[in-house]
């Protein structure tokens, strides 16, 4: 069974308009963490956002934000004013908790491509 | 900003060659790991390391592969007998007490 799943392969939109990227979670574990990280052309894996599973209030890191909410297991990017350079894939990720024998690692969804049009 | 840097950018290798690539983990870091992607593909975890051996590593992890952290500051992910379905990027990544993993710039592995 998928643990992480973002259902859009592709999203658009405009400059200076927000859009939301899905990402849905599957654990049992009552600790977790759940990253965003961006995939610009180029390559590299830039970290965003953290949220876990035992905050109370949803992570914000400038323009990024994270709707978090636990009960549907998701939690949504939400990129405020977008901006050309915002166009690349974006990965949600998750981790397990300690109680699962984890050892830290990373599951990754299969990403959303994000375009912005000018 | 302490990052972590990885060598080669690219790498390019012959079937059946064996691969080195090299990471160097964010200093106070304790917790590394190697993650790999396939052209448009999501990223698959490979293998996590710590406290000087593996904790963790995925049926991908097969015998054609292992790490090791020879002088305490390198972190190697080594191919021995490269195979055409290797080709992929590569990342390293390090992670500290706080739990955020911090990846590097990525190797891209071309096996002809």
């Amino acid at each position: 069974a998928q643990k992480i799943t973002q259902t859009q392969p592709g999203m658009f939109v405009q400059e200076k308009e927000a859009v939301t990227l899905d990402c849905t979670y599957d654990t049992s574990d009552p600790s977790y963490g759940l990253f965003w990280y961006k995939q610009p052309s180029s390559g590299e894996m830039i970290f965003l956002i953290y949220q876990g599973s035992y905050d109370q209030q949803n992570a914000t890191e400038g323009r990024y934000s994270l709707n978090f909410q636990k009960a549907r297991k998701s939690a949504n990017l939400v990129i405020s004013a977008s901006q050309l350079g915002d166009s690349a894939m974006y990965f949600c990720a998750m981790r397990e908790g300690p109680s699962s024998g984890n050892t830290g690692k990373l599951i990754f969804g299969q990403g959303t491509t994000l375009q912005v049009k000018p | 900003e302490p990052e972590v840097t990885q060598t080669p950018s690219h790498q390019v290798t012959q079937m059946g060659q064996e691969v080195i690539l090299r990471c160097v983990p964010i200093s106070n870091h304790l917790y590394f790991y190697w993650y790999r992607q396939i052209l448009g593909q999501k990223v698959e975890f490979l293998v996590s390391f710590y406290n000087n051996e593996i904790s963790e590593k995925s049926e991908i992890f097969d015998d054609q592969f292992s790490v090791e952290r020879p002088d305490g500051s390198n972190f190697t992910l080594k191919i021995r007998s490269t195979k055409l379905e290797d080709s992929a990027m590569y990342f390293c990544a390090s992670s500290g007490v706080t739990g955020e993993l911090f990846f590097g710039e990525g190797s891209r592995l071309t096996v002809l």
